[in-house]
């Protein structure tokens, strides 16, 4: 089944604990993108990737670090997590660049950092 | 930044009554998604429409955009209880890469 998967699904933290919240896509999709979604502001872009090794920042990047090794895979780092990072994460994938393409969004990761 | 700005924030109908939400943006864009988001899961995409079209069908759903004056909008028709969900637009800007989603209308269809 064509899918993006995330995990963990939900993850309680403390403050300054590294942790990372990995996606992986079975669909050979080349764009690759990381949101947050926060009551009253919707979803915001964190990185997106246009392919191995090409990552780029979207409207949110400051506190997150993303690396893309293999194509499939677009692991999310927060080095040091702050209680403002709690929200709701998002993965997604589409086939090519984000202008033309539907992205699949992945089920969602719910990060609460005490 | 946000490009795409939905209205109503709220809606509520009945079933069997059609749905119109709206969106508009600020800047040239190269095209314009619509997705559906179900309470606290990811979102699911509805119809990808291009600068260059006017209007698109997809089963119950009517998409319309009309650059001139920078606004699009979803139609849903004979709405069922299950539609209800959060729905969002998307943008993209110039020749940017950044995808960038609106806050969403929550529309509640009532049995």
């Amino acid at each position: 089944e064509a899918q993006v998967t995330q995990n963990p699904r939900y993850l309680i933290t403390v403050t300054g604990k590294k942790l990372t919240v990995t996606c992986s896509q079975n669909m050979n999709h080349e764009y690759m993108s990381w949101y947050r979604q926060d009551p009253g502001l919707g979803l915001r872009q964190i990185y997106y990737s246009m392919n191995v090794e090409v990552t780029d920042k979207g409207d949110v990047p400051e506190g997150y670090k993303v690396s893309r090794k293999e194509k499939r895979n677009f692991p999310l780092i927060l080095e040091s997590p702050s209680p403002n990072q709690t929200s709701l994460y998002f993965c997604a994938s589409s086939l090519g660049r984000a202008l033309g393409y539907e992205q699949y969004f992945g089920p969602g990761t719910r990060l609460t950092v005490t | 930044s946000q490009q795409g700005e939905e209205d109503p924030q709220a809606l509520s109908i009945q079933e069997g009554e059609n749905a119109t939400m709206n969106c508009s943006y600020k800047t040239s864009i190269n095209n314009l998604q619509w997705y559906r988001q179900n309470s606290g899961r990811g979102l699911v995409h509805l119809i990808l429409i291009r600068s260059n079209e006017r209007e698109k069908h997809s089963g119950r759903l009517r998409v319309t955009l009309d650059t001139s004056k920078k606004s699009s909008s979803l139609l849903i028709t004979a709405s069922r209880a299950a539609d209800t969900a959060s729905y969002f637009c998307a943008t993209t800007q110039g020749g940017s890469e950044k995808l960038v989603f609106g806050k969403g209308t929550k529309l509640t269809v009532n049995p």
